[in-house]
């Protein structure tokens, strides 16, 4: 079971816009920075959000990402079909002797 | 442009030793943390550990006992081992580039990742 909860799925229709949510705690979301990463089928993670908000260059605008206390939210608008991949949150814990933390990971289908 | 490529046996007996080692080309390791990744088939991401250019380890601590990275800056490379490993520790195994560090709160993200590579425990 991750620490940080992701709903395992997710979906959408082509210009729709979707959310994916991920839930911490104090320990980790709620004093870190939450990343995001996009996995497409077959393929290595890719950094689509850090530092809660911010787009590495050359991902699209469409993607956007928020934090709210120990929750955070990644915002896909005007959905494509090639954003049908594996999308996992990330923050770092301070518990133990700190440790990075990976949501467990949601799926998002494009209908 | 960095790029990351991991190596290794693809094929680990159980209770022996996994490792695995990550090329860095087109950039320097100075200044930056180095993590490794895995990701059992069907599954998500699991965090292993990191090592900083200068050598400073953290590992996970599920797998710390078992667990080593190393650098080489010379050779641009850092390493992975896992010991007495079991069919558990079967998993496609990532290095990537980090940025982290600590202003009032802990930044700590993977920017450049390598392909990744299949590792099978199986006797």
């Amino acid at each position: 079971q991750s620490a940080l909860t992701q709903p395992p799925s997710a979906s959408g229709t082509p210009g729709q816009r979707v959310t994916i949510s991920c839930s911490g705690s104090n320990s980790n979301i709620g004093s870190n920075t939450v990343n995001w990463y996009q996995q497409l089928p077959g393929t290595a993670p890719k950094l689509l959000i850090y530092s809660n908000n911010q787009r590495p260059s050359g991902v699209p605008d469409r993607f956007s990402g928020s934090k709210s206390g120990t929750s955070a939210s990644l915002a896909i608008s005007g959905l494509q079909s090639e954003d049908e991949a594996d999308y996992y949150c990330a923050a770092w814990d301070d518990s133990l002797n700190g440790r990075e933390l990976f949501g467990g990971g949601t799926k998002l289908t494009v209908l | 442009q960095v790029q990351l490529q991991e190596s290794g046996p693809g094929l680990v007996k159980p209770s022996e030793t996994l490792s695995l080692t990550c090329s860095v080309s087109g950039g320097s390791m100075t200044s930056y943390f180095w993590t490794w990744i895995r990701q059992p088939p069907g599954k998500g991401l699991e965090w292993i550990g990191y090592i900083y250019y200068t050598g400073s380890t953290n590992y996970n601590p599920s797998l710390k006992s078992r667990v080593t990275i190393s650098v080489d800056t010379s050779r641009n490379q850092f390493s992975l081992k896992l010991s007495s490993v079991t069919a558990a520790d079967t998993a496609v195994y990532y290095c990537a580039r980090t940025m982290a560090g600590k202003v009032h709160y802990y930044y700590y993200h993977m920017d450049v990742w390598g392909k990744g590579t299949t590792v099978t425990v199986s006797s």
